[in-house]
Protein backbone atom coordinates (compact mmCIF):
# COMPACT_ATOMS: atom_id res chain seq x y z
CA UNK A 1 0.00 0.00 0.00
CA UNK A 2 0.93 3.66 -0.14
CA UNK A 3 1.06 4.43 3.40
CA UNK A 4 1.73 2.66 7.07
CA UNK A 5 -1.21 0.02 7.87
CA UNK A 6 -1.78 -0.40 11.18
CA UNK A 7 -4.25 -3.03 12.32
CA UNK A 8 -6.86 -3.62 14.12
CA UNK A 9 -7.83 0.39 14.11
CA UNK A 10 -10.01 -0.09 17.32
CA UNK A 11 -8.94 -3.07 19.92
CA UNK A 12 -11.46 -3.93 23.55
CA UNK A 13 -9.96 -6.30 25.43
CA UNK A 14 -10.71 -7.32 29.26
CA UNK A 15 -7.93 -6.77 31.75
CA UNK A 16 -5.08 -10.09 31.69
CA UNK A 17 -6.00 -11.48 27.97
CA UNK A 18 -3.11 -10.71 25.19
CA UNK A 19 -3.38 -8.55 22.38
CA UNK A 20 -1.53 -8.62 18.87
CA UNK A 21 -0.80 -5.35 17.08
CA UNK A 22 0.17 -5.01 13.45
CA UNK A 23 1.98 -2.97 11.09
CA UNK A 24 2.73 -3.01 7.69
CA UNK A 25 5.23 -0.18 6.93
CA UNK A 26 5.35 1.60 3.73
CA UNK A 27 7.43 -0.74 1.05
CA UNK A 28 11.49 -0.19 1.05
CA UNK A 29 11.51 1.76 5.00
CA UNK A 30 14.29 -0.16 6.74
CA UNK A 31 13.26 1.55 9.80
CA UNK A 32 10.29 0.87 11.91
CA UNK A 33 9.20 2.59 15.15
CA UNK A 34 6.41 1.98 17.67
CA UNK A 35 5.18 4.70 19.74
CA UNK A 36 2.05 4.45 22.37
CA UNK A 37 -0.11 7.67 23.14
CA UNK A 38 -2.42 7.74 25.81
CA UNK A 39 -4.99 10.33 25.91
CA UNK A 40 -4.16 13.75 25.41
CA UNK A 41 -0.58 13.52 25.95
CA UNK A 42 2.37 13.47 23.77
CA UNK A 43 4.37 10.11 22.10
CA UNK A 44 6.03 7.39 24.07
CA UNK A 45 8.90 5.80 22.08
CA UNK A 46 8.47 1.73 23.06
CA UNK A 47 11.05 0.27 19.99
CA UNK A 48 12.62 0.76 16.69
CA UNK A 49 13.80 -1.91 14.47
CA UNK A 50 16.13 -0.75 11.84
CA UNK A 51 16.85 -3.72 8.94
CA UNK A 52 18.37 -6.60 10.35
CA UNK A 53 20.19 -4.71 13.20
CA UNK A 54 19.53 -5.40 16.81
CA UNK A 55 16.06 -3.72 18.15
CA UNK A 56 16.22 -0.60 20.25
CA UNK A 57 14.05 -2.03 22.88
CA UNK A 58 14.76 0.88 25.14
CA UNK A 59 11.26 2.11 25.51
CA UNK A 60 8.85 -0.87 26.48
CA UNK A 61 7.94 0.27 29.56
CA UNK A 62 7.88 -3.87 30.97
CA UNK A 63 8.32 -7.27 29.93
CA UNK A 64 5.00 -7.51 29.07
CA UNK A 65 5.38 -6.11 26.16
CA UNK A 66 7.91 -7.24 23.03
CA UNK A 67 7.78 -6.56 19.37
CA UNK A 68 9.41 -8.63 16.47
CA UNK A 69 9.69 -7.86 12.78
CA UNK A 70 10.55 -10.10 10.19
CA UNK A 71 13.50 -8.77 7.67
CA UNK A 72 12.17 -5.29 6.31
CA UNK A 73 8.46 -6.27 6.38
CA UNK A 74 5.33 -6.55 9.11
CA UNK A 75 6.09 -5.72 12.83
CA UNK A 76 3.70 -6.94 15.64
CA UNK A 77 4.06 -5.50 18.81
CA UNK A 78 2.32 -8.25 21.90
CA UNK A 79 1.45 -6.99 25.19
CA UNK A 80 0.85 -10.27 27.59
CA UNK A 81 -1.41 -9.83 30.77
CA UNK A 82 -2.87 -6.16 29.42
CA UNK A 83 -3.53 -4.16 32.20
CA UNK A 84 -5.67 -0.62 32.12
CA UNK A 85 -3.10 1.32 32.35
CA UNK A 86 -1.83 -0.20 28.43
CA UNK A 87 -5.13 1.57 27.23
CA UNK A 88 -3.55 4.28 24.45
CA UNK A 89 -3.09 4.81 20.77
CA UNK A 90 -0.48 2.48 19.45
CA UNK A 91 1.49 4.24 16.87
CA UNK A 92 3.57 2.28 14.35
CA UNK A 93 5.93 4.75 11.47
CA UNK A 94 8.12 3.84 8.96
CA UNK A 95 11.16 5.93 7.32
CA UNK A 96 12.97 5.17 4.32
CA UNK A 97 17.15 4.80 4.82
CA UNK A 98 19.07 7.82 4.94
CA UNK A 99 17.36 8.82 8.65
CA UNK A 100 17.12 11.81 7.67
CA UNK A 101 13.72 12.18 6.40
CA UNK A 102 10.55 11.85 8.18
CA UNK A 103 8.71 9.29 10.24
CA UNK A 104 5.18 8.16 8.12
CA UNK A 105 2.66 7.45 10.38
CA UNK A 106 -0.13 4.73 10.61
CA UNK A 107 -3.40 5.69 12.10
CA UNK A 108 -2.98 3.78 14.86
CA UNK A 109 -4.31 0.87 17.01
CA UNK A 110 -6.57 2.07 19.64
CA UNK A 111 -6.55 0.02 22.87
CA UNK A 112 -9.12 0.00 25.86
CA UNK A 113 -8.47 -2.55 28.47
CA UNK A 114 -11.61 -3.11 30.55
CA UNK B 1 19.04 11.64 27.90
CA UNK B 2 17.46 13.94 24.86
CA UNK B 3 14.45 15.83 26.29
CA UNK B 4 12.46 17.97 24.04
CA UNK B 5 10.44 20.79 25.59
CA UNK B 6 7.14 22.76 24.22
CA UNK B 7 5.82 26.11 24.68
CA UNK B 8 2.94 26.56 25.22
CA UNK B 9 1.18 23.38 25.74
CA UNK B 10 -1.99 24.64 24.98
CA UNK B 11 -2.55 28.02 22.57
CA UNK B 12 -6.17 30.06 22.41
CA UNK B 13 -5.89 32.52 19.51
CA UNK B 14 -7.97 34.45 17.51
CA UNK B 15 -8.32 34.13 13.77
CA UNK B 16 -6.05 37.02 12.27
CA UNK B 17 -3.62 36.62 14.60
CA UNK B 18 0.36 35.97 14.61
CA UNK B 19 2.28 33.01 17.01
CA UNK B 20 5.28 31.51 17.71
CA UNK B 21 5.33 27.83 19.17
CA UNK B 22 8.58 27.09 20.77
CA UNK B 23 10.57 23.58 20.76
CA UNK B 24 14.25 23.59 22.77
CA UNK B 25 15.81 20.72 22.97
CA UNK B 26 18.60 19.20 25.39
CA UNK B 27 21.29 18.18 23.09
CA UNK B 28 22.99 19.53 19.93
CA UNK B 29 21.03 18.12 17.27
CA UNK B 30 20.84 19.28 13.60
CA UNK B 31 17.33 17.39 12.67
CA UNK B 32 14.40 18.28 13.46
CA UNK B 33 11.01 17.78 12.49
CA UNK B 34 7.31 19.45 13.22
CA UNK B 35 3.91 17.06 12.76
CA UNK B 36 0.66 18.41 12.77
CA UNK B 37 -2.12 15.83 14.99
CA UNK B 38 -5.93 16.73 14.39
CA UNK B 39 -8.12 15.08 16.91
CA UNK B 40 -8.65 11.32 17.10
CA UNK B 41 -5.85 11.08 13.49
CA UNK B 42 -2.03 10.19 13.14
CA UNK B 43 0.76 12.28 13.13
CA UNK B 44 1.01 14.67 9.56
CA UNK B 45 4.35 15.67 8.64
CA UNK B 46 4.78 19.13 8.37
CA UNK B 47 8.83 20.40 8.34
CA UNK B 48 12.05 18.37 8.42
CA UNK B 49 14.79 21.07 9.39
CA UNK B 50 18.11 19.85 8.71
CA UNK B 51 20.68 21.91 9.49
CA UNK B 52 21.11 25.32 11.15
CA UNK B 53 19.54 28.35 10.27
CA UNK B 54 16.88 26.00 7.82
CA UNK B 55 13.58 27.84 7.34
CA UNK B 56 10.47 26.41 5.48
CA UNK B 57 7.08 27.81 4.71
CA UNK B 58 4.16 26.15 4.11
CA UNK B 59 1.39 28.53 4.01
CA UNK B 60 0.75 30.25 6.97
CA UNK B 61 3.27 28.32 8.52
CA UNK B 62 7.28 28.93 8.98
CA UNK B 63 9.90 26.85 10.75
CA UNK B 64 13.08 27.79 11.70
CA UNK B 65 15.69 25.84 13.23
CA UNK B 66 18.97 27.00 15.42
CA UNK B 67 20.91 24.86 16.09
CA UNK B 68 23.13 26.48 18.76
CA UNK B 69 20.55 27.43 20.32
CA UNK B 70 18.59 24.40 20.71
CA UNK B 71 15.57 26.01 19.65
CA UNK B 72 13.19 25.47 16.81
CA UNK B 73 10.34 28.01 16.03
CA UNK B 74 6.79 27.30 14.78
CA UNK B 75 5.31 30.84 13.33
CA UNK B 76 1.87 31.02 12.67
CA UNK B 77 0.64 33.72 10.70
CA UNK B 78 -2.79 35.03 10.17
CA UNK B 79 -4.21 31.96 11.74
CA UNK B 80 -7.37 30.73 10.59
CA UNK B 81 -9.31 27.99 12.03
CA UNK B 82 -8.48 25.30 10.01
CA UNK B 83 -4.74 25.45 11.74
CA UNK B 84 -6.80 24.43 15.45
CA UNK B 85 -4.53 20.95 16.34
CA UNK B 86 -1.80 19.52 18.31
CA UNK B 87 1.68 20.64 17.02
CA UNK B 88 4.68 18.45 17.85
CA UNK B 89 8.42 18.60 17.33
CA UNK B 90 10.58 16.00 17.33
CA UNK B 91 14.32 15.58 17.49
CA UNK B 92 16.83 13.13 16.47
CA UNK B 93 19.29 11.59 18.21
CA UNK B 94 22.54 12.49 16.86
CA UNK B 95 25.34 10.53 14.94
CA UNK B 96 22.17 7.88 14.85
CA UNK B 97 19.83 6.28 13.15
CA UNK B 98 17.59 6.38 16.38
CA UNK B 99 14.33 7.12 17.46
CA UNK B 100 12.92 10.61 16.73
CA UNK B 101 12.08 11.94 21.01
CA UNK B 102 9.08 14.16 20.66
CA UNK B 103 7.96 17.74 22.94
CA UNK B 104 4.87 17.24 24.45
CA UNK B 105 2.75 18.85 21.87
CA UNK B 106 1.08 22.39 21.50
CA UNK B 107 -2.39 22.61 21.11
CA UNK B 108 -3.84 25.23 19.28
CA UNK B 109 -7.11 26.41 19.34
CA UNK B 110 -8.34 29.67 16.58
CA UNK B 111 -10.96 31.04 17.30
CA UNK B 112 -13.62 33.18 15.43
Amino acid sequence: GAGVSQSPSNKVTEKGKDVELRCDPISGHTALYWYRQRLGQGLEFLIYFQGNSAPDKSGLPSDRFSAERTGESVSTLTIQRTQQEDSAVYLCASRETGFTGELFFGEGSRLTVL
Amino acid sequence: ELKVEQNPLFLSMQEGKNYTIYCNYSTTSDRLYWYRQDPGKSLESLFVLLSNGAVKQEGRLMASLDTKARLSTLHITAAVHDLSATYFCAVDKPGTASKLTFGTGTRLQVTL
